[in-house]
């Protein structure tokens, strides 16, 4: 069974860029879940998908966004990149939403690098 | 939203007991523990979970005492492979909030 999916593995961008990151979670997995990490912020939850709504949403800001498609497949986009958005991105999913005795899976990351 | 504070690193030797601890005062009822072990580059891989007492798998055992505001991750005769971060997740269906991590180094 093919694990979660997240493409591409590395990018670089520029400043005042947009960038769009893209998830497939494992077959059968309604909830797709995003997280930034950073060696100074450590994990950071940035939101939830389920059946294509968005549950819930971490403290990050509105140039932070996302959707999930009828497949359950989902996107992350940052718009006017930072040099602070460098990190790498998790997505990962579960078959329900949360962690309440539902296990999460997580993908290989997507490095991006702010320039 | 309960708040988890880990050792920043441990250091063991191969064929070792290993245990991590994993502080959350303000764990909710319907929280889960979860522990993760990541590798550089990686995604965090999956490794228990539980919501109290004791729990075992293949790899680890996760101890969990009756007020639940700790837990301690524990991984029997670890081997050089074992060398990673681990991170323990407190949550429920609706909000989580990961530890810091510890990073373990076990040395031959």
């Amino acid at each position: 069974k093919a694990g979660v999916t997240q493409t591409p593995r590395y990018l670089i961008k520029t400043r005042g860029q947009q960038v769009t990151l893209s998830c497939s979670p494992i077959s059968g997995h309604r909830s797709v879940s995003w997280y930034q990490q950073t060696p100074g912020q450590g994990l950071q939850f940035l939101f939830e998908y389920f059946s294509e709504t968005q549950r819930n949403k971490g403290n990050f800001p509105g140039r932070f966004s996302g959707r999930q498609f009828s497949n359950s497949r989902s996107e992350m986009n940052v718009s006017t990149l930072e040099l602070g958005d460098s990190a790498l991105y998790l997505c990962a999913s579960s078959l329900g939403p949360g962690v309440g005795g539902n296990t999460i899976y997580f993908g290989e990351g997507s490095w991006l690098t702010v320039v | 939203l309960a708040k988890t504070t880990q050792p920043i690193s441990m250091d063991s030797y191969e064929g070792q007991e290993v245990n991590i601890t994993c502080s959350h005062n303000n764990i909710a009822t319907n929280d889960y523990i979860t522990w993760y072990q990541q590798f550089p580059s990686q995604g965090p891989r999956f490794i228990i979970q539980g919501y109290k007492t004791k729990v075992t798998n293949e790899v680890a055992s996760l101890f969990i005492p009756a007020d639940r505001k700790s837990s301690t991750l524990s991984l029997p005769r670890v081997s050089l492979s074992d060398t990673a971060v681990y991170y323990c997740l407190v949550g429920n269906t609706d909000k989580l909030i990961f530890g810091t991590g510890t990073r373990l180094q076990v040395f031959p």
